[in-house]
């Protein structure tokens, strides 16, 4: 059964530094891992898609990427802004050719002006 | 990517009563489901909603409590039955043709 585990649970940096947040997962046999962000009592924005074949994606002042062989992921934010105050969740297929998703509990980020 | 409607955005209800949950996407989707996030911990799968047929239920999840219907593409309905406080969460839907998921906005219920 796949697990995933998020470290830290809660981040609170200044505002304008770099971080980087973890994920990882029991199961290597995934074809792609797919970071979330959560803004509290709302759904689910999609932030990144990494396919088993990819080792990083980015998306702006997001970097993601995935190294299978070690069930492991991060999430690297640059520049970091107050609005990037939320929780972020990292999600994996729950088995080979399933479209269901096992996620993680999430990082909670506060950004501090 | 899609955009998923869901309604009631919030609802707070009496222990007993079911609520519908509506999810309404604005293009033909291969999956839909359903997940629950109760409070302070992260999303669970409730079901797979199959178009034409009956929805495939995780453990610990039954069709009695949490009826689906899905009769075409771009629309689902989660029901929540005889709600007691325990059922207090958000519900969200989700939906991929791609193996990417997007969500709606969940729909917030309170049981009193």
């Amino acid at each position: 059964k796949q697990e995933v585990t998020q470290i830290p649970a809660a981040l609170s940096v200044p505002e304008g530094e770099n971080l980087v947040l973890n994920c990882s997962f029991t199961d290597s046999a995934i074809y792609n891992l797919q970071w979330f962000r959560q803004d509290p009592g709302k759904g689910l924005t999609s932030l990144l898609l990494i396919q088993s074949s990819q080792r990083e994606q980015t998306s702006g002042r997001l970097n993601a990427s995935l190294d299978k062989s070690s069930g492991r992921s991060t999430l690297y934010i640059a520049a970091s802004q107050p609005g990037d105050s939320a929780t972020y969740l990292c999600a994996v297929p729950a088995g080979a050719g399933s479209y269901q998703l096992t996620f993680g509990k999430g990082t909670k980020l506060s950004v501090i002006p | 990517s899609a955009v998923i409607s869901q309604k009631p955005s919030r609802d707070i209800c009496q222990r007993g009563t079911s609520l519908t949950i509506q999810c309404q996407v604005d293009s033909q989707v291969t999956m839909m489901f359903w997940y629950r996030q109760q409070p302070g911990q992260s999303l669970t799968l409730i079901a797979t909603a199959n178009q034409g047929s009956e929805a495939t239920y995780e453990s610990g999840f039954v069709i009695d409590k949490f009826p689906i219907s899905r009769p075409n593409l771009t629309f689902s309905t989660l029901t929540v039955s005889n709600m007691s406080p325990e059922d207090s969460s958000i519900y969200l839907c989700s939906v991929t043709n791609t193996g990417e998921l997007f969500f709606g906005e969940g729909s917030r219920l309170t049981v009193l």
